[in-house]
């Protein structure tokens, strides 16, 4: 079964305000994560990936944390805008089991105007 | 340069017939994955082909099957439609190994199964 899961399967914040989608992993062999941004009838977007070696990672308006002792990983968006709407996916690099990548269930995004 | 290319972009079949999908990964790339999405069961690993190899397969029935050719281009089989094949088909490809790097993905094969 899945090794990835959201806490949350739905987040409704209001325009301006910042996001945090939170995933937790199974796999404490993992080594390589991912989150990737989903519109309405386009395929997953790559957003930010983090390395075991780290613990946060920083992009445009988006943050990775990592905690690898209880398995958590989250993404924030900062300033929060419509077009973040989306579903939000965690994926690992499940490598001890031939190195796919094996993505969570998804959080649905909601941004109010 | 251009984007993972999947075609057809729509596909409606009926039970029991076969279907074939394709995918152009990005060019220099040389490993293309699949996944199955489905709004129950979410993204869901078909296999990985690399270097026109079969690197790793996920858990579904022999009826899904795929290949890559030399140019990297991919095809993926399911023979015996189910009314549970209905689903997005996702490729995705990458330069190294799945798993490495990140996916870039295209915009999937809406597959109906009726």
């Amino acid at each position: 079964g899945e090794s990835v899961g959201l806490h949350l399967p739905t987040l409704s914040v209001q325009e301006g305000d910042n996001s945090i989608i939170n995933c937790a992993y199974s796999n404490s062999a993992s080594d390589y994560f991912i989150w990737y941004k989903q519109e309405s009838g386009k395929g997953p977007q790559f957003i930010i990936d983090i390395r075991s070696n780290m613990d946060k990672r920083q992009g445009q308006r988006v943050t990775v944390l990592l905690n690898k002792t209880v398995k958590h990983l989250s993404l924030q968006i900062a300033a929060t805008q419509p077009g973040d709407s989306a579903v939000y996916f965690c994926a690992e690099n499940a490598y001890n089991q031939g190195g796919k990548l094996i993505f969570g269930q998804g959080t649905e995004l909601s941004v109010k105007p | 340069k251009a984007g993972v290319t999947q075609t057809p972009r729509y596909l409606i079949k009926t039970r029991g017939q076969q279907v074939t999908l394709s995918c152009s990964p990005i060019s220099g790339h040389r490993s293309v994955s699949w996944y199955q999405q489905t709004p129950g069961q979410g993204l869901q690993f078909l296999f990985e082909y690399f270097s026109e190899t079969q690197r790793n397969k996920g858990n579904f029935p022999g009826r899904f099957s795929g290949r890559q050719f030399s140019n990297s281009r991919s095809e993926m089989n399911v023979s015996t439609l189910e009314l549970g094949d209905s689903a997005l088909y996702l490729c995705a490809s990458s330069f190294l190994s799945s798993g490495e790097e990140k996916l870039f993905f295209g915009s999937g094969t809406q597959l109906s199964v009726l």
